[in-house]
This record gives C-alpha cells, structure tokens and sequence, in this order.
C-alpha cells in the first residue's frame, strides 16, 4: 500500500488566516493527488486534482502544488465556509488511499 | 448530472453478510475508463477506502479487507453492489460510493453519494 501522511491532524486559524496543510506519500507517486474537503454530516468534495488543479466551481483561495512524494494544499485567505476536514487521496495507484485528515478549526 | 445514492440496511448483527447498493445516474458503466468504488468512515475518523470496479469489470479490494469483500455491476440497472462478510461492531461507519474515471486527470473519486450510516450490534 502507498500510504498518505497529512499534517497536522488539526490547526486553529482565523478568518483571513493563511493555511497550509502538508501531505506526504510513502513512495512517488508523481502528481496523482487529489485533496478533499469533508463538513460534519455531508460527503466530501473533491477541491484539487493532480496535486494543482482546481476542480471546477472550487474558489481561487484554494491551491495545490506538488510532486513525487511531498505536497501541500494551501487556502490563501481563510473563509468562515472553509472550517472542515481535509483530506489527500493518491491516484497514482488502483488501491486508493486517504490521508488521515486535516481538521481546520476557528481560532 | 452524475447523482449516486446507497441504500442497504442501516443494523446488522455481528458475523452477518452487509450488502449494500449503490444506485447511480448520468453516467454509465459501460462506458471506457469508467469505475465505482466504495470508501467508509466511521464516527469521527478517517476516510478508508474499500473497493473499486471499472466498466471492463476490472476490481480492485483493499489488501485488509479483501478477503471480506465482493464487488459487483449490472450495468443495465446502473447499480453497483457491495458485500462484506463477518460484520463486527468495528465496521460500523457511513458508507460511500463515489465515481471515477481512467480518462480524467482526478483517478480517483469526483463525484460522491450522500454516504449510508451502517451500524454493527447485537
């Protein structure tokens, strides 16, 4: 299994607040990352895919960047919408993995 | 659009068989490239995945719980079926299918059902 090492587990953060969230494979996995965002009750959302796209309808304020085996999703400008979980998932590989989940909490 | 949607039983008992089924739309999995698979998250932790089948039937289970799982299709009534065998109380977790794609640079899930709460117990 490829596995996916995300951190922190969680951060306190305000409105405005610049926030980066790590993500980090056991082996190369090139740009096959996408990242998620997961609100309390509801199914989560895919954000970026191949480590720096933005999916469509996502805002600007996200980005991703990253390749082989270290990657980083940042918000630029942290909004009241955006407190929730994020997670990494490989693609490089059929047998998928998650990373274990960024919890992104109001300072 | 792309909808999916699980259904299956929301108990069941330790050491029974979960079936669960996943109902999708606007897409189909005849189609090249295309897949589902089923991830799950117990109450508070974190997204695992469980397993994947593509439109040429192709399936693909998680190293740990492989021997427990059983995927299926029936492309003519868009569903996807998922069996685990030998429930625990530790399998209790909401159950999500999602779709993907071979031929999209996303490889892995895109779109996502509203997810299943299954609970394990006596």
């Amino acid at each position: 299994d490829i596995q996916m090492t995300q951190s922190p587990s969680s951060l306190s953060a305000s409105v405005g607040d610049r926030v980066t969230v790590t993500c980090r494979a056991s082996q190369s996995i090139s740009t096959f990352l996408n990242w998620y965002q997961q609100k309390p009750g509801k199914a989560p959302k895919l954000l970026i895919y191949a480590a720096s796209s933005l999916q469509s309808g996502v805002p600007s304020r996200f980005s991703g960047s990253g390749s082989g085996t270290d990657f980083t999703l940042t918000i630029s400008r942290l909004q009241p919408e955006d407190f929730a979980t994020y997670y990494c998932q490989q693609s490089y590989s059929t047998l998928w993995t998650f990373g274990q989940g960024t919890k992104v909490e109001i300072k | 659009q792309i909808t999916l949607k699980e259904s299956g039983p929301t108990l069941v008992k330790p050491t029974q068989t979960l079936t669960l089924t996943c109902i999708f739309s606007g897409f189909s999995l005849s189609t090249s490239g295309v897949g589902v698979g089923w991830i799950r998250q117990p109450p508070g932790k974190a997204l695992e995945w469980l397993a994947l089948i593509y439109w040429d039937d192709d399936k693909r289970y998680s190293p740990s719980l492989e021997s427990r799982l059983t995927i299926t299709k029936d492309t003519s009534k868009n569903q996807v079926v998922l069996t685990m065998t030998n429930m625990d109380p530790l399998d209790t977790a909401t159950y999500y299918c999602a779709h993907t794609s071979t031929v999209t640079n996303v490889r892995g899930p895109d779109y996502w059902g509203q997810g299943t709460l299954v609970t394990v117990s006596s």
